[in-house]
């Protein structure tokens, strides 16, 4: 089955650390794959995507993921957080096919303390 | 360019009533997408469509649950009757024609079923 697990309910880190989000899919083959940000009673940010070619993907707001086939990840960085980083963080998977319907992760809350 | 326009952003209902949210995706976009987020878990797909036709309904809880994309612009999702667990926020998303394509997604509506 089609699954995308996101293994950190909720994450806190102190300002200007450095932060991983965990997203590990399983799928039948090599998906799409993307990290959403989610703020309070906002809808859906793209942060970043993966379709092929580099497996070090840059995004938007410093964060970067690294996708890594072998473990069937695409973890989420960024070296210095920031307190607007503050959010619900979600994992994706999509069908390489017209189709585009995405798979989301149980999502992750990034808590942020000064 | 406008974003995706969803309304009404929060609506509160009694079960057994009737709701409908109306979504107007970013212009040109072919494909649009309902999702269910229930709080504590990500987006589930509820219907797509490309253009005017549903592409994807399956976990569409058809005897309750109605959505239509006339003239393939903006759609319209209605729930009849309403019940307790439909308590969720309902988002909108759009994309463009290829597989794969980044969604775009609206503030959502925030739906309370008492």
């Amino acid at each position: 089955a089609q699954s995308v697990t996101q293994p950190d309910i909720h994450i806190t880190v102190s300002e200007g650390a450095s932060l991983e989000l965990r997203c590990n899919y399983s799928y039948g083959a090599t998906p799409y794959l993307f990290w959403y940000v989610q703020s309070p009673g906002q809808g859906l940010q793209l942060l970043l995507k993966y379709f092929s070619g580099d497996t070090l993907v840059q995004g938007i707001k410093g964060f970067e993921a690294e996708f890594k086939r072998s473990q069937s990840s695409f973890n989420l960085r960024k070296p210095s957080v920031h307190w607007s980083d503050a959010a619900e963080y979600f994992c994706a998977v999509g069908a390489r096919s017209n189709t585009g319907k995405l798979i989301f992760g149980q999502g992750t809350t990034l808590q942020v303390k000064p | 360019e406008a974003g995706v326009a969803q309304s009404p952003r929060y609506k509160i209902i009694e079960k057994r009533q009737s709701v409908a949210f109306w979504c107007n995706p970013i212009s040109g976009h072919a494909t649009l997408y309902w999702y269910q987020q229930i709080l504590g878990q990500g987006p589930k797909l509820l219907i797509q469509f490309q253009n005017n036709g549903v592409v994807d309904d399956s976990q569409l809880p058809k005897d309750r649950f109605s959505a239509e994309r006339l003239k393939g612009v903006d759609s319209t999702l209605k729930i009849q009757p309403a019940k307790l667990e439909d308590s969720a926020v309902y988002l909108c998303a759009s994309s463009g024609n290829r597989g794969g394509s980044e969604q775009y997604f609206g503030p959502g509506t925030r739906l309370t079923v008492t």
